[in-house]
């Protein structure tokens, strides 16, 4: 079992529609989850930290944890093209440096 | 403008070179990181250097060496690579070593021929 999993997509979404990204995880010891948008041909950029159960916001952008499921997922509200990227899940656990990303998931946003 | 700069963006090597990328970051950062990153794959983490210690990931090979002159640089040197080492290499830096909120440079693209 992949220590992060996401669907490798492409997820599809048109203008101005949420998008809704997924991703479980292995360790339930895993302490800090983060979403990363990397666009093509660039470096990953981060755009969402969340530590404990629930929902946390950010403008367009929500970020909601269960840690009982072991499952994070990133919501993207009112879509625009610009948000076409591939988005990296990303967890912290197992020790005290050790980041583990997802495969991640590509995001076309339609116009 | 980004606060991890990376030199050069592009390299082209032989298999017999020595080559070093190098890396600085302006964030006053205690943590610093390569990663390895091939395509449509996720950024692999080689080297951490976090309050002026290193740790490797034992999978990367010796051919890989890092080199951290202060808390602000992390260079890595390369040194007979494969064809299979052309990545995207990239280098990060973060707040504390404790953390996975990192700041990535635009990364050095590597081409072994």
């Amino acid at each position: 079992q992949k220590e992060v999993e996401q669907n490798s997509g492409p997820l599809s979404v048109p203008e101005g529609a949420i998008a809704s990204l997924n991703c479980t995880y292995s360790d339930r010891g895993s302490q800090s989850f983060f979403w990363y948008r990397q666009y093509s041909g660039k470096s990953p950029e981060l755009i969402m930290s969340i530590y404990s159960n629930g929902d946390k916001e950010d403008g367009r952008f929500t970020a909601q944890l269960n840690k009982a499921s072991q499952y994070v997922s990133l919501l993207i509200r009112d879509s625009q093209p610009s948000d076409s990227a591939t988005y990296l899940c990303a967890v912290r656990s197992g020790g005290y440096q050790k980041v583990t990303f997802g495969t991640g998931t590509k995001l076309q946003v339609i116009p | 403008d980004t606060e991890v700069t990376q030199t050069p963006k592009h390299l082209v090597m032989g298999m017999t070179n020595k080559k070093s990328l190098k890396c600085e970051q302006h964030m006053g950062h205690r943590a610093m990181y390569w990663y390895k990153q091939k395509a449509k794959k996720p950024p692999e983490l080689m080297f951490v250097y976090s309050y002026e210690k290193l740790s490797i990931n034992e999978s990367v090979p010796s051919r890989f060496s890092p080199e951290c002159p202060n808390s602000s640089l992390l260079n890595l040197h390369l040194h007979a690579l494969q064809p299979e080492d052309s990545a995207l290499y990239l280098c990060a830096s973060s707040l504390r070593g404790d953390t996975g909120e990192l700041f990535f440079g635009e990364g050095s693209r590597l081409t072994v021929l």
